[in-house]
């Protein structure tokens, strides 16, 4: 298994709808939570941070993580054809020192 | 704001030959990490540097070493490149003390192997 799972998709969802990614992790360690944009050939680009439970808004975007579950969420709200890329989950774990662990990403693509 | 600079954005080699990597990281920023992406895959963590020493190893082939300069700025060398080793490889710096602190990554350097 694992450290950090995602659907790899495609997901596809119409313009203006509301996109959901999903996230699950392993270690119950893991201290903070953050997604990353990354378009094809770019390097990834933060846009969403978490570190406790509930729910994290900044602009379209809410963040939720339950930490009981070992799940963060990314949902985008009115998606726009230029969200259409691959979403990177990453966990950053303490381990003597700090880890960052990727989830393989989940490629979201938003239909005109 | 200043961001995590990488040089050369691309780079071409051919196989058997040896390539150097350099990475700036964000000004006060003490840690840098490596990673490379092959082609549809997640970041893959090669090495790690706290304050100038080696902090974390990932899996980073013996053909790869790395380090960090008195500067902060680091590079990352291959020698006896192998077509497999085509890939973008990604710098990225954070604040190792601040546990919420995310990575930022660099633009990143791609490396064709011919």
């Amino acid at each position: 298994q694992k450290e950090v799972e995602q659907n790899s998709g495609p997901l596809s969802v119409p313009e203006g709808a509301i996109a959901s990614l999903n996230c699950t992790y392993s270690d119950r360690g893991s201290q903070s939570f953050f997604w990353y944009r990354q378009y094809s050939g770019k390097s990834p680009e933060l846009i969403m941070s978490i570190y406790s439970n509930g729910d994290k808004e900044d602009g379209r975007f809410t963040a939720q993580l339950n930490k009981a579950s070992q799940y963060v969420s990314l949902l985008i709200r009115d998606s726009q054809p230029s969200d259409s890329a691959t979403y990177l989950c990453a966990v950053k774990v303490a381990s003597g020192t700090y880890k960052y662990i990727f989830g393989t990403g989940t490629r979201l693509k938003v239909l005109a | 704001a200043a961001g995590v600079i990488q040089s050369p954005r691309h780079l071409i080699k051919e196989k058997r030959e040896t390539a150097t990597l350099k990475c700036y990281p964000i000004p006060r920023h003490d840690t840098v990490y490596w990673y490379q992406q092959g082609p549809g895959q997640d970041p893959q963590f090669l090495i790690s540097f706290y304050e100038k020493m080696q902090s974390d190893k990932g899996s980073i082939p013996d053909r790869f070493s790395a380090q960090q300069f008195s500067d902060y700025h680091s590079e990352l060398n291959m020698s006896s490149l192998e077509l497999g080793d085509s890939a973008l490889y990604f710098c990225a710096s954070s604040v190792t003390g601040e546990h919420n602190s995310p990575l930022h990554f660099g633009n990143g350097t791609r490396l064709t192997v011919t």
